[in-house]
């Protein structure tokens, strides 16, 4: 059983620019989610995609978008970066109604400068 | 939102037992977690209870409900240096979304040899 994995994992970029990050999903597992984790914080949820669809959006503005793919792997856009949005983001999968769990990435460590 | 809420630091030694504390808002929560944080790392799932249950147990670690106070224990027997690491409670929200995860701030743990 293959688990979650993203790429990149560290990542510099400077204010304003654009970026994308990617995660696969565990095997078998059809519901991607997105959190950002700030130092020092806990996650917080970005959104959720089933079914290539979103799904679900935590309280983030829309310059942060993703996509899913029919092998249900995921990406997060970042249009417009601010330093603020330096973070460790984190991507979990899980099968549908995710009562057993999520399961996460070990994250890509996005830093603004 | 949610308020899920957790104290910051405990320490023990090693071969002690460990409790980690995390207190929730949401009443019609469904399912409680406990993750672990190794530093630069992901979040990996260690346990999780569903709320109609009072205890779990797994090997060394004990999950204690308490639904009347929203109070949700964690409990590592005879703890390990390996042990050490951020523990985050999370809290399961089906409100609008196949599952978006609502985390504490996480109890950093250090074991002392």
């Amino acid at each position: 059983e293959t688990g979650v994995t993203q790429s990149p994992t560290h990542l510099i970029k400077t204010r304003g620019q654009q970026v994308t990050l990617r995660c696969s999903s565990q095997s078998g597992h059809n519901t991607v989610s997105w959190y950002q984790q700030a130092l020092g914080q806990g996650p917080q949820f970005i959104f959720q995609y089933y079914r290539e669809e979103e799904n679900g959006r935590g309280n983030f503005p829309p310059r942060f978008s993703g996509l899913q793919f029919p092998n249900y792997s995921s990406e997060l856009n970042v249009n417009a970066l601010e330093l603020d949005d330096s973070a460790l983001y984190l991507c979990a999968s899980s099968l549908g109604l995710a009562g057993d769990g999520q399961y996460f990435g070990p994250g890509t460590r996005l830093t603004v400068t | 939102g949610e308020d899920v809420e957790q104290s910051l630091f405990l320490s023990v030694r090693e071969g002690d037992s460990s409790v980690i504390n995390c207190t929730y808002t949401d009443s019609s929560s469904t399912y409680l977690y406990w993750y672990k944080q190794e530093p630069g790392a992901g979040l990996q799932l260690l346990t999780y209870i569903f709320s109609n249950m009072d205890m779990k147990q797994d090997q060394r670690l004990t999950v204690l409900l308490n639904k009347k106070d929203k109070h949700l224990s964690l409990r590592i027997a005879d703890t390990q240096t390996g042990d050490s690491a951020i523990y985050f409670c999370a809290d399961l929200d089906r409100g609008s979304t196949l599952g978006r995860l609502y985390f504490g701030r996480g109890t950093q743990l250090t074991v002392w040899p």
